[in-house]
């Protein structure tokens, strides 16, 4: 159980386009989900916490304008890479945490994000 | 501020040597979480390890153990008998009560060779 799928697994877009990356919590419902940011050969970086519902939380230095993120439902979160540029190039993990409590994330496969 | 301390970068050594990943945290909560992730080419986190605050015995699964010194804040992780498919990146992780503010460590890049 507790399995989170990411959609799609990796994407190329061109400069100055907006690309959407999916977020699912298959098997549970989670009102929590997160999106953390991965350069490579760099460690993972929390940019946003998604709540079902309200508007989500972005860490210092992420621009909620550029990084839109949607909760709309305990099983989906969205995130969307708005006019996107070469140096937003890189791999976005999701987390989900149950609604039914626990501290436990799961993470999704990652999505991998080349811009041209 | 929590942060997490993975003070070696890489690591290679021969198929079948041990190898211990080194992993330093610093948080001023009593009740904390600490996490091993893998992190293979492929780029997925696979779930290796949690450990409370509060449970300091060691753990061993297959080749796999951790060492919890709530003493020194460590929280380390040997290989018994390294194969190539051990070879990833592995990153400690830390997190408060109830999942809340999850910090990865800078990770360590192990290289397994024949």
């Amino acid at each position: 159980g507790a399995v989170v799928s990411q959609h799609p697994s990796w994407v190329i877009c061109k400069s100055g386009t907006s690309v959407k990356i999916e977020c699912r919590s298959l098997d549970f419902q989670a009102t929590t989900m997160f999106w953390y940011r991965q350069f490579p050969k760099q460690s993972l970086m929390l940019m946003a916490t998604s709540n079902e519902g309200s508007k989500a939380t972005y860490e210092q230095g992420v621009e909620k304008d550029k990084f839109l993120i949607n909760h709309a439902s305990l099983t989906l979160s969205t995130l969307t890479v708005t006019s996107a540029h070469p140096e937003d190039s890189s791999f976005y993990i999701c987390s989900a945490r149950r609604s039914s409590g626990g501290y436990e994330q799961y993470f999704g496969p990652g999505t991998r994000l080349t811009v041209t | 501020a929590q942060k997490v301390t993975q003070a070696q970068t890489e690591i290679s050594v021969v198929e079948k040597e041990d190898v211990t990943l080194d992993c330093v945290y610093e948080t001023r909560d009593t009740t904390y979480y600490l996490f091993w992730y893998k992190q293979p080419p492929s780029g997925e986190l696979v779930f290796l390890i949690r450990r409370n605050s509060f449970d300091e015995q060691n753990e061993i699964s297959g080749r796999y153990s951790w060492n919890f010194q709530k003493s020194t804040s460590s929280f380390n992780f040997t290989i018994t008998a390294s194969q190539v498919v051990d070879s990833a990146v592995y990153f400690c992780a830390l997190s408060e009560a109830f999942g809340q503010n999850f910090v990865f460590g800078p990770g360590t890049r192990l290289s397994v060779l024949p």
